[in-house]
């Protein structure tokens, strides 16, 4: 079936820094990926649509200079936190649909990245 | 906002069937009705979805009410694993867009 990977699976950066995470599909070319933030006790909300070969899109509320969104190939698409502070510690999630299957075939998510920023 | 419904939460002793019921009263004629479950601490999992027939898989069972308002999934056989925040989810069949999110409900398998 089709996979969609995350790297890291859990990060801890200091304060100020930045963070970059990585989401690859491993068997199928995705020209879209979503990413979504995960708090505590919380559902998933959609951060970013990101698009091969075009800016990402973001949903209201979300800072894109804080969370750059990077789709360099078919196959992976980055998120990078900048200058992270505590508030950014969440889980974030991405996903990819394979194309070719049908218009409403399921959409498949990585398995999360969890950043502590201390 | 998320057009369904869900229990926040709902237990199930463990061998017994789990009926996971989802009220979706303003689902549109081209929009299925899909689940996932997110296990703790990982992405959300694909079970199953549906436009207005009944569906099975190797994991679970989905019915949809003949007005499509409201669907049920059933996992036949509950094991401790399937302990994990269920999501009925609508969408249109058509374009590569994101889900949105509910509350889900919250199962907990019990032995």
């Amino acid at each position: 079936g089709a996979v969609v990977s995350q790297h890291p699976s859990r990060v801890i950066c200091k304060s100020g820094t930045s963070v970059k995470i990585e989401c690859r599909s491993l068997d199928f070319q995705a020209t879209t990926m979503f990413w979504y933030r995960q708090f505590p006790k919380q559902s998933l909300m959609l951060m970013a649509t990101s698009n091969e070969g075009s800016k990402a899109t973001y949903e209201q509320g979300v800072e894109k200079d804080k969370f750059l969104i990077n789709h360099a190939s078919l196959t992976l698409s980055t998120l990078t936190v900048t200058s992270a502070h505590p508030e950014d510690s969440s889980f974030y999630i991405c996903s990819a649909r394979p194309p070719g299957i049908g218009v409403n075939s399921p959409l498949h998510f990585g398995n999360g990245t969890r950043l502590t920023v201390t | 906002d998320a057009k369904t419904t869900q229990p926040p939460s709902m237990d199930c002793a463990e061998g017994r069937a789990a009926n996971l019921p989802c009220n979706h009263s303003t689902i549109s004629g081209n929009e299925y009705v899909y689940w996932y479950r997110q296990i703790h601490s990982q992405g959300p999992q694909y079970i199953i979805h549906g436009l207005k027939n009944n569906e099975t898989n190797e994991m679970a069972s989905l019915i949809i009410t003949e007005d499509r308002k409201s669907s049920t999934l059933i996992l036949p056989h509950a094991t401790l694993r399937d302990t994990a925040v269920y999501y009925c989810i609508v969408r249109v069949g058509s374009g590569n867009t994101p889900l949105v999110f509910g509350k889900g409900t919250r199962l907990s398998v019990i032995a």
